[in-house]
């Protein structure tokens, strides 16, 4: 079982919509949770954090966390075609670990 | 300082050559990361410094592979004998590492992209 998965992409939505993406991890004592948005052919960018139990929102970005169910999420209102991007899914100790990522794509 | 700093941002060599990649962390980053991604892949962890001490490194870090942080500032990733299963992105990170088991987020570079051909 990988360290941590993420749900297969593509992922296709309209402009407007919300993407929802999800991740789960094997390490029932991680604590640290990580969103990176990576463009095609550029590196991975940090867009969200979240260490606790609940909701964490940024702007139109809300990362969800359970970690009885060992499940990340990530949920992008209001979708723009700017949003086009893979989403990596990291979970850290000390380094991180990341997920095969998922592509999203925001439809005009 | 702006962020993570990476050099060259691309390297084409060929079979059997050496390459050097050099990253630049955050000024105040202790702790510095490479990692090496393919396409359709997310990063993988290659290797993990503390200030100058290299305290892991993955066992994808083949006896090919070596990378140092003498001053514990910048750090190199050398590649000797490169194969065509070496082309990928090379990514360095760094963070703010505090007591043992905290630590602040990770920034990445821009990645060196390396083809060997």
């Amino acid at each position: 079982q990988k360290e941590v998965e993420q749900n297969s992409g593509p992922l296709s939505v309209p402009e407007g919509a919300i993407a929802s993406l999800n991740c789960t991890y094997s390490d029932r004592g991680s604590q640290s949770f990580f969103w990176y948005r990576q463009y095609s052919g550029k590196s991975p960018e940090l867009i969200m954090f979240i260490y606790s139990n609940g909701d964490k929102e940024d702007g139109r970005f809300t990362a969800q966390l359970n970690k009885a169910s060992q499940y990340v999420s990530l949920l992008i209102r209001d979708s723009q075609p700017s949003d086009s991007a893979t989403y990596l899914c990291a979970v850290k100790d000390y380094k991180l670990s990341f997920g095969a990522g998922t592509t999203v794509t925001v439809r005009a | 300082d702006t962020g993570v700093s990476q050099d060259p941002r691309h390297k084409i060599t060929k079979r059997g050559q050496n390459v050097t990649f050099r990253c630049d962390p955050i000024s105040e980053h202790n702790r510095l990361y490479w990692y090496r991604q393919t396409l359709g892949q997310g990063p993988e962890f290659l290797t993990y410094f503390q200030n100058e001490a290299q305290l892991e490194k993955s066992r994808l870090l083949s006896d090919r592979f070596s990378a140092e942080r003498p001053k514990g500032s910048f750090s190199t990733l050398e590649i000797q004998r490169t194969e065509q299963g070496d082309s990928a992105m090379y990514l360095c990170a760094s963070s703010l590492g505090g007591i043992i088991g905290t630590d602040s987020e990770a920034f990445f570079g821009q990645g060196t992209r390396l083809t060997v051909v």
